[in-house]
């Protein structure tokens, strides 16, 4: 069975640009999480798809980060426009079909100059 | 959600027993002690969890005492290849739940030849 995967791995963009972010989750698992670590902090949740429904969105930070998970499968994290403080390493994560563990993906590391 | 407090490293030597220690000490009743391990450039691995006394899997054993306020995550002879971040998670996000996760600094573990 393939894991979460997350694509791009690496993305270095310009302030001001915009950004989307890739992630298939394992087949199957109707919650998909996003997370992100910024340089230094702590990994803070951003937000909680339940099949292609926003169950929690709370840990967005701004209007600048749209997500989507049409279809319920894959879901994008656009970031327009990027700003300086949103570089970082974005994590998504899956739940199996029995909630009993969240699996993650390798994570994308965005880097805006 | 409980706070949890955990040395920021460790250093340990090839086949030794390694025991990281969490703080929690506002732990709800209905919280669960979970562990994560993650490795530079991927995301966390789900690595154990309880809710009293002693869990033990392949990986690792959690000893939690009586009064859950905190817990101690051990590794048994530990390789190099255990080099890692530990996280300690508290929460109610027990298996059957699909509640989000919270991070906190997590222990540096370095395994040394």
């Amino acid at each position: 069975e393939a894991g979460v995967t997350q694509f791009p791995s690496h993305s270095v963009i310009e302030k001001g640009q915009t950004v989307t972010l890739r992630c298939d989750p394992i087949s199957g698992h109707d919650n998909l999480y996003w997370y992100r670590r910024v340089m230094g902090k702590e990994i803070k949740f951003l937000l909680h798809f339940v099949k292609e429904s926003k169950q929690d969105e709370s840990g967005m930070p701004n209007n600048r980060f749209l997500a989507e998970r049409t279809g319920g499968t894959y879901s994008t994290l656009k970031v327009q426009p990027a700003e300086l403080e949103d570089s970082g390493v974005y994590f998504c994560a899956s739940l199996d079909r029995m909630n009993t563990e969240a699996f993650f993906g390798q994570g994308t590391r965005l880097t805006v100059v | 959600l409980a706070k949890t407090t955990q040395p920021i490293s460790m250093d340990s030597y090839e086949g030794q027993e390694v025991n990281i220690t969490c703080s929690h000490n506002n732990i709800a009743t209905n919280d669960y002690i979970t562990w994560y391990q993650q490795f530079p450039s991927q995301g966390p691995r789900f690595i154990i969890q309880g809710y009293k006394t002693k869990v033990t899997n392949e990986v690792a054993s959690l000893f939690i005492p009586a009064d859950r306020k905190s817990s101690t995550l051990s590794l048994p002879r530990v390789s190099l290849s255990d080099t890692a971040v530990y996280y300690c998670l508290v929460g109610d996000d027990a298996r059957g739940s699909a509640r989000q996760l919270t991070f906190g600094s997590g222990t540096q573990l370095t395994v040394l030849p």
